[in-house]
């Protein structure tokens, strides 16, 4: 299975930048790599897609060096509802093995 | 702005009974899924449908069926309901398998 790796938790403090970085050795060419971020008893929410460089929107930024081998979700000045668990993902359109899951990375912020 | 419906939200079954859980999406997404979420675990992915008319196995296939009923609904059944199937389901939907998906608010299974 296409395999990530991120840190299972990290701690920080409100107004903080917190950056999560998650492996990925075996992305493929048409890969891209998504963050998402789930609260208990949600679904996980779409927070920030790319595919190579840096990408910003509203709510973070994601670098990705060029050999995209590991990428980074970086969050601004986090507050208290940001705590979630954030996943890391490789997204390919060949095969399942591409559409799993890791183990995510458990966010907590505290005052 | 419904984007993914699941129904229903809650079910208690007894072991061996049988269940189908529907899914519907209105972003005219090609792409379905769905997944299941144990107790501090990750999503494991059950089935996928990448474009109408077509579905695939998963990680974990096994004690479900799917099927893809029209580009909006995506349907998920357990025929004989396990004690091991107990779990929070969500179904997703995307434009591609490579481009982001959108959740649902789950399904929350109780098999008894």
């Amino acid at each position: 299975l296409a395999k990530t790796t991120q840190p299972i938790s990290m701690d920080s403090y409100e107004g903080q930048e917190v950056n999560i970085t998650c492996s990925h050795n075996n992305i493929a060419t048409n890969d891209y790599i998504t963050w998402y971020q789930q609260f208990p008893s949600q679904g996980p929410r779409f927070i920030i897609q790319g595919y190579k460089t840096k990408v910003t929107n509203e709510v973070a930024s994601l670098f990705i060096p060029a050999d995209r081998k590991s990428s980074t979700l970086s969050l601004p000045r986090v507050s208290l509802s940001d705590t979630a668990v954030y996943y890391c993902r490789v997204q390919g359109n060949t095969g399942f093995q591409k559409l799993v899951f890791g183990t995510g990375t458990r966010l907590l912020v505290s005052p | 702005n419904a984007g993914v419906t699941q129904t229903p939200k809650f079910q208690v079954l007894k072991t061996g009974q049988s269940m189908t859980l529907q899914c519907a999406q209105d972003m005219n997404h090609n792409s379905m899924y769905w997944y299941r979420q144990d107790p501090g675990m990750g999503l494991r992915l059950i089935y996928y449908s990448a474009s109408e008319g077509t579905t695939d196995k998963g990680e974990v296939p096994n004690g479900y069926n799917v099927s893809r009923l029209n580009k909006r609904e995506f349907s998920l059944r357990l025929e004989s309901a396990a004690p091991s199937q107990t779990s929070v389901y969500f179904c997703a939907s995307g434009e591609y398998s490579n481009q982001p998906q959108h959740f649902g608010d789950g399904t929350r299974l109780s098999i008894l």
